[in-house]
């Protein structure tokens, strides 16, 4: 059963609109979670994270929102980019565990 | 560049052949991880070396073999695989398994196919 759920497979959006990636999770336990974005042909390289202590963490273009009482994390994208198309991961881990646990992944495209 | 390096790239092999995987990191980092992705399915972690102890091992069959002889490299050796074994495969590394807000690096992968 999949503790890290990535409900949609693909998203199109386009060029410098907000682009909004969705994750939820089903562990009370996790209490960090994590974004990657993968291109093709290569590995997957963080792009964001955000503790549960907190509801909120903002990078630049990237924004993480937790909702720990919904168990579902979003991240936004503005404006969204062409280069900006990718893979995009949700992770999440408990405690010291190193383990993270991966969602399936969503196909971001921005349309041009 | 992530810092992490693995070789081959691609890699067909047949049921009967033995292969190994190879995955460097030049991050100074003290864990090493080798995961498996497989066709819109999460990452899949397989085993785990800190400081060069195996610390996790996931329940991976025993055709696949892993050795870490240092904390820089990193073996996943291949015997008599099966082709449901072919996937993409992820090296990665990170400075402090288990530590607040730790992150891991991967390496560009493996695409394995088997025959």
């Amino acid at each position: 059963d999949q503790q890290v759920k990535q409900n949609s497979p693909s998203l199109s959006v386009q060029e410098g609109r907000i682009s909004i990636l969705n994750c939820d999770y089903t562990n009370s336990m996790f209490d960090y979670f994590l974004w990657y974005k993968k291109y093709p042909a290569e590995g997957p390289t963080f792009l964001i994270s955000i503790s549960s202590i907190k509801d909120k963490n903002e990078d630049g273009r990237f924004t993480v929102f937790l909702n720990k009482s919904a168990k579902h994390l979003s991240l936004h994208i503005v404006p969204s980019q062409p280069g900006d198309s990718a893979v995009y991961f949700c992770a999440a881990r408990s405690g010291s565990n190193y383990q993270l646990i991966w969602g399936a992944g969503t196909k971001l495209i921005i349309k041009p | 560049e992530t810092g992490v390096t693995q070789t081959p790239r691609h890699l067909v092999m047949g049921m009967t052949n033995k292969k190994s995987l190879k995955c460097e990191q030049h991050l100074g980092h003290n864990a090493m991880y080798w995961y498996k992705q497989s066709a819109k399915k999460p990452l899949e972690l397989m085993f785990v070396y800190n400081f060069k102890e195996q610390t996790e091992n996931n329940s991976v069959p025993s055709r696949f073999s892993p050795e870490c002889p240092n904390s820089s490299h990193l073996f996943l050796h291949l015997h008599t695989l099966q082709p449901e074994d072919s996937a993409l495969y992820l090296c990665a590394s990170s400075q402090d398994p288990g530590g607040v807000q730790e992150t891991q690096y991967f390496g560009p992968g493996t695409r394995l196919l088997v025959l």
